[in-house]
């Protein structure tokens, strides 16, 4: 069956430190991937995206991602974090010929200490 | 900025009341659709609609039911509400035609309480 796990559901970090949130795919097909962020109270906004090409994608806010096929992984990295980045953060996949369903991951709450 | 509004952002009633969560969007997407989405727990697909007159069930059964007369509007009406039904939902929409796949817009979603 296919499905998306993101093994940490808390992770705490210190501002101005490193960040990155894993994500981990199972899927019969080629992958389009996604990243989403979700503030407290708050719709999903898209970080970035990975349907084809370079396996490392640029988002919003600094954030990257590298597609790792051979471990069916698409960790989320951004160099320095900032107290702003403090939110929830969903990783998800979908194929290129499901109409756009999307299946998601559960989540990862960040925590940024000063 | 997505443009996807969705009303109310809370709602609390009582058990038995029939309630509307109401979706619109203003970019025109055909493709709209309907995640549930409980504390710390992943979005499950409820519902979704490729176009005017077009509905189909999620992966997630639900209780709820769908229209879509108009290309922007897609509510989801809950006739019989119950404390099961407490969750956040969130209506969404994708600019892609046909059966593909692309990035999806979220409205800021509905969060359900019954009493």
């Amino acid at each position: 069956a296919q499905s998306v796990t993101q093994p940490d559901i808390h992770i705490t970090v210190s501002e101005g430190a490193s960040l990155e949130l894993r994500c981990n795919y199972s899927y019969g097909a080629t992958p389009y991937l996604f990243w989403y962020v979700q503030s407290p109270g708050q719709g999903l906004q898209l970080l970035l995206k990975y349907f084809s090409g370079d396996t490392l994608v640029q988002g919003i806010k600094g954030f990257e991602a590298e597609f790792k096929r051979s471990q069916s992984s698409f960790n989320l990295r951004k160099p320095s974090v900032h107290w702003s980045d403090a939110a929830e953060y969903f990783c998800a996949v979908g194929t290129y010929n499901q109409g756009g369903k999307l299946i998601f991951g559960q989540g990862t709450e960040l925590s940024v200490k000063p | 900025e997505a443009d996807i509004y969705q009303t109310p952002r809370y709602l609390v009633i009582g058990t038995g009341k029939k309630i509307t969560l109401e979706c619109s969007q203003t970019m025109g997407h055909d493709k709209m659709y309907w995640y549930q989405q409980d504390p710390g727990m992943e979005l499950h697909l409820i519902h979704y609609s490729y176009g005017v007159n077009s509905t189909e069930k999620g992966d997630l059964s639900s209780e709820s039911t769908v229209s879509r007369i108009r290309t922007e509007h897609f509510p989801l009406t809950l006739e019989s509400a119950r404390p099961s039904h407490t969750s956040q939902y969130l209506c969404a929409s994708s600019g892609i035609s046909g059966s593909g796949t692309g990035e999806l817009f979220f409205g800021e979603g509905s969060r359900l309480t019954v009493l």
